[in-house]
């Protein structure tokens, strides 16, 4: 199984803020990688795909980018609806996994 | 608008089955692959299982192997999980998902996702 490992574990930081999360891969997984955004008591939403498409819908200041094993998710300028926890996912192998996630707070 | 509505999660005794449903609309359902996904209290996400659009493939990781059985009815846009042999490690919340449209590995993505269904495992 591919292990996807994200760092860090939770975050806090101040409205406006640039924040990035990264997301490793245990082993290569080309551009196979989806972010998503879970706030509490509701449903993972869909981000980025493909590590770097803004899925429709989803605001600009958010970013992906990375390829192999290495990717990353940034917010652009934090804002208090972003509090959430984030999932990578890769979907290369059959196995699809999870990252642990990230869990971001406002300063 | 993409609903996706599951139903049939409860209490089972360990070593019982249950049999969950997830009703579709909003989209044309059999052309796009679907999968389940849980998520056990104050936890991370789990990938539990895939299908097709047609149903002619499946797929189930180890750790449900043997257990579940994922199947879908077109003519009635509805998903199955079949599970069995349940144990205290499947409880949690289970959601239906869409994988995204395209086809090949970026359909693997998940664009919506059900509120879904909690199975507790307890006796």
């Amino acid at each position: 199984d591919i292990q996807m490992t994200q760092s860090p574990s939770s975050l806090s930081a101040s409205v406006g803020d640039r924040v990035t999360i990264t997301c490793r891969a245990s082993q290569g997984i080309s551009n196979y990688l989806a972010w998503y955004q879970q706030k509490p008591g509701k449903v993972p939403k869909l981000l980025i795909y493909a590590a770097s498409t803004l899925q429709s819908g989803v605001p600009s200041r958010f970013s992906g980018s990375g390829s192999g094993t290495d990717f990353t998710l940034t917010i652009s300028s934090l804002q208090p609806e972003d509090v959430a926890t984030y999932y990578c996912q890769q979907y290369n192998s059959a196995h699809i996994t999870f990252g642990q996630g990230t869990r971001l707070e406002i300063k | 608008e993409v609903q996706l509505v599951e139903s049939g999660g409860g209490l089972v005794q360990p070593g019982g089955s249950l049999r969950l449903s997830c009703s579709a609309s909003g989209f044309t359902f059999s052309i796009y692959a679907m999968h389940w996904v849980r998520q056990a209290p104050g936890k991370g996400l789990e990938y539990v299982s895939s299908i097709s659009g047609n149903g002619g493939s499946t797929y189930h990781p180890d750790s449900v192997k043997g257990r579940f059985t994922i199947s879908r009815d077109n003519s009635k846009n509805t998903l199955y999980l079949q599970m069995s042999s349940l144990t205290a490690e499947d409880t949690a919340l289970y959601s239906c998902v869409k994988g995204r449209e395209g086809g090949g590995y970026h359909s693997r993505a998940f664009d919506y996702w059900g509120q879904g269904t909690l199975v507790t495992v307890s006796s």
